[in-house]
C-alpha cells in the first residue's frame, strides 16, 4: 500500500539551532516529492519539491532537503530555526501516473523556544 | 495575481443538511482538486477536476460530489452531513498544459463544523 510518514508528531527546538523532519515514503517508483508549511487556520505553502536530478533541493526560507533513494526518505532540514518557523509541516508524494493527485503525511508540529 | 481564493472561510451546520463550497483556481490553472483536512491530520484527497468532468477521486463516498465551471472554478458539494465532516477543505489548483509546475496551490481553506 501507498503511504507517507512522518514519524515525529511534535518536535521542540530553541531558536538558531538546526532542525531535521523526517519523511519516508512507501511506493513503486520515484514519485514527486514536497514539503509544505501549514501555519495555524492557514492554507498550505510549497517549501520545495523534488522531481529529479541533484537529490539536494532548495527551498524558500531557508529550507532544504534531500533524496535518498535507498531509504526511500526526503527528510527537511534548516541549519537555524527562526521563531517564525513554529508551525506545522506536512510531507508530500505526486504519483507521476496519477497527475497531480498528492498523498500528505500526518504532519510534524515544531515549536520553537526563545 | 490572484492565489487561490476559497469562500466561505467558516461555516456550521448541522447534521443531515447540505453545503456548497467554493474555489476560484490561480490564474492560468485549470485543474482544480479538493482535500479534507481533519484536525491533526493531512489532507486526505478527495477528487479532481479537470475540462469540467471528475477526473480522479480518492476514497469519499458519494455523498460528496463536485462541478466544474467553464471559467475553471469549483465547488465542492457535501449531502446528509455527519459529525465527522467537520474538516478544513482545501481547495488545490494546478495546470496540466504550458504551465505545469508540478505542485499544488492551495487555498486557505473553508473550516466546516458540524453540529
Amino acid at each position: 500500500a501507498q503511504s507517507v510518514t512522518q514519524p515525529d508528531i511534535h518536535i521542540t527546538v530553541s531558536e538558531g539551532a538546526s532542525l531535521e523532519l523526517r519523511c519516508n515514503y512507501s511506493y513503486g517508483a520515484t514519485p514527486y516529492l514536497f514539503w509544505y508549511v501549514q501555519s495555524p487556520g492557514q492554507g498550505l505553502q510549497l517549501l520545495l519539491k523534488y522531481f529529479s536530478g541533484d537529490t539536494l533541493v532548495q527551498g524558500i526560507k531557508g529550507f532544504e532537503a534531500e533524496f535518498k533513494r535507498s531509504q526511500s526518505s526526503f527528510n527537511l532540514r534548516k541549519p537555524s530555526v527562526h521563531w517564525s518557523d513554529a508551525a506545522e509541516y506536512f510531507c508530500a508524494v505526486g504519483l507521476r501516473y496519477t497527475g497531480n493527485q498528492f498523498y500528505f503525511g500526518t504532519g510534524t508540529s515544531l515549536t520553537v523556544i526563545p | 495575481d490572484a492565489g487561490v481564493t476559497q469562500s466561505p472561510t467558516h461555516l456550521i451546520k448541522t447534521r443531515g443538511q447540505q453545503v456548497t463550497l467554493r474555489c476560484s483556481p490561480k490564474s492560468g490553472h485549470d485543474t482544480v482538486s479538493w482535500y479534507q483536512q481533519a484536525l491533526g491530520q493531512g489532507p486526505q484527497f478527495i477528487f479532481q477536476y479537470y475540462e469540467e468532468e471528475e477526473r480522479q477521486r480518492g476514497n469519499f463516498p458519494d455523498r460528496f460530489s463536485g462541478h466544474q465551471f467553464p471559467n475553471y472554478s469549483s465547488e465542492l458539494n457535501v449531502n446528509a452531513l455527519l459529525l465527522g465532516d467537520s474538516a478544513l477543505y482545501l481547495c488545490a489548483s494546478s495546470s496540466r498544459g504550458g504551465a505545469n509546475t508540478g505542485e499544488l496551490f492551495f487555498g486557505e481553506g473553508s473550516r466546516l463544523t458540524v453540529l
